[in-house]
């Protein structure tokens, strides 16, 4: 059983286009966040969302916007996608605030 | 700008022998310290963990080892396994809002154990 599942794997697009990507978490944490690893490897905070406060990294582009249907889920919606935008995006998720946090797998964006 | 870096892109290491992975910190605030490690294709999977009041903690063959007066951490691998080749990133905790913590990521450093 995957802890943190993200989908899709990939996802190459167009400039200008909305897309999501979904993630979910079957670890019964209540914690979620959501990170970009740029082209030189370097894993940037985006987001970080409980039920009680959500966190936004003041560098992420209000294009940029998580969604939390409940606990399990924090899916990241995308709009008007530019060629910056490609990256590996990493859904985490932890206990409360606790330190360690549990990655997905990543989702590759390509935008063309 | 970076607060934590990892300045060794790579490292080689024969099998059996000690890996020593380092990383250097800039905020004064951060309060706990992680190594995560990373395979291809694949999200970072928690390795390793140390608290600031530590200097350093062991499990298994991993260690970490803190030094908060030059900011500088360590992961010791002994003996290294092939097995353990893959990237290794170190990451630093901060509070952030309220009682909320960031995770703030070393660029990683991509570790090969030769057979």
């Amino acid at each position: 059983d995957t802890a943190v599942s993200q989908t899709p794997k990939y996802l190459v697009t167009q400039m200008g286009n909305d897309k999501s990507i979904k993630c979910e978490q079957n670890l019964g944490h209540d914690t979620m966040y959501w990170y970009k690893q740029d082209s030189k490897k370097f894993l940037k905070i985006m987001f970080s969302y409980n039920n009680k406060e959500l966190i936004i990294n003041e560098t992420v582009p209000n294009r940029f916007s998580p969604k939390s249907p409940d606990k399990a889920h924090l899916n990241l919606h995308i709009n008007s996608l530019e060629l910056g935008d490609s990256a590996v995006y990493f859904c985490a998720s932890s206990h409360g605030w606790e330190n360690i946090q549990y990655f997905g797998a990543g989702t590759r964006l390509s935008v063309l | 700008d970076q607060q934590v870096k990892q300045n060794s892109p790579s490292l080689s290491v024969q099998e059996g022998r000690i890996s020593i992975l380092n990383c250097d910190y800039t905020n004064s605030m951060f309060d706990y310290f992680l190594w995560y490690k990373k395979y291809p294709a694949e999200g970072p999977t928690f390795l390793i963990s140390i608290s600031s009041i530590k200097d350093k903690n062991e499990d298994g063959r991993f260690t970490v080892f803190l030094n908060k007066s030059a900011k500088h951490l360590s992961l010791h691998i002994v003996p290294s396994q092939p097995g353990d080749s893959a990237v290794y990133f170190c990451a630093a905790s901060a509070p952030v809002g309220t009682g909320a913590n960031n995770l703030f990521f070393g660029t990683g450093t991509r570790l090969t154990v030769i057979p």
